[in-house]
């Protein structure tokens, strides 16, 4: 039963363009959510959070919108760049922020083609 | 240059052997995680440690694994012993009193 999902395997999208990036989760617990970044052969690597406080947070040329009534999420990358290519992982926690496990989506690979 | 480090990055093993992959959390962290990849599950949490003592291992077969903090700076995952569904990427990461965690670069265990 995944508790995080990300329905897309696989999305393409042109350099220069906006990219964006989907995820579901269902357990109503989860009060933190987080978007890791993962290369070939290399460990995630976090990228941008939001609290269920807050409906959007902005980092760069990133943004992550959440939407607690639909139980929704989704990463914008704008605009998108070769070196956005990646797995992206959608992760959630019920620790208010603390240092519990995440549940993870299955991820989503992004491919920017040039 | 504060990382995780993961030892060792491949193995290779026979069905029936025990496998030892290790973790150096970055220095100063107090919680350690223990993560496993496939490709059916994806990302899974296996157990976790919190200035040492396990906080959760609901995630681990408890038959045949077994996490371990025996110092602050090693964590270990051993499993014994190994059949082929444990094929897996395992990641080890670390963090400090907040969700966002650093992983390491992983363990590829592949077991024959």
């Amino acid at each position: 039963d995944q508790q995080v999902k990300q329905n897309s395997p696989s999305l393409s999208v042109q350099e220069g363009r906006i990219s964006i990036l989907n995820c579901d989760y269902t357990n109503s617990m989860f009060d933190y959510f987080l978007w890791y970044k993962k290369y070939p052969a290399e460990g995630p690597t976090f990228l941008i959070s939001i609290s269920s406080i807050k409906d959007k947070n902005e980092d760069g040329r990133f943004t992550v919108f959440l939407n607690k009534s639909a139980k929704h999420l989704s990463l914008h990358i704008v605009p998108s760049q070769p070196g956005d290519s990646a797995v992206y992982f959608c992760a959630a926690s019920a620790s208010r922020g603390g240092a519990d496990g995440l549940t993870f989506g299955k991820g989503t690979h992004l491919i920017i083609q040039p | 240059d504060a990382r995780v480090t993961q030892t060792p990055r491949d193995k290779v093993t026979e069905m029936g052997q025990e496998v030892t992959m290790r973790c150096q959390p970055i220095l100063g962290h107090n919680t350690v995680f223990w993560y496993r990849q496939t490709m059916m599950q994806g990302l899974e949490l296996l157990a976790y440690f919190r200035n040492r003592a396990p906080l959760d291992d609901s995630g681990m077969p408890k038959d045949r694994f077994s996490a371990e903090m025996p110092d602050a700076t090693l964590a270990t995952l051993k499993i014994q012993p190994s059949e082929p569904r444990d094929s897996a990427v395992y990641f080890c990461a670390s963090a400090l009193f907040s969700t966002e965690a650093f992983f390491g670069q992983g363990t590829r265990l592949t077991v024959v």
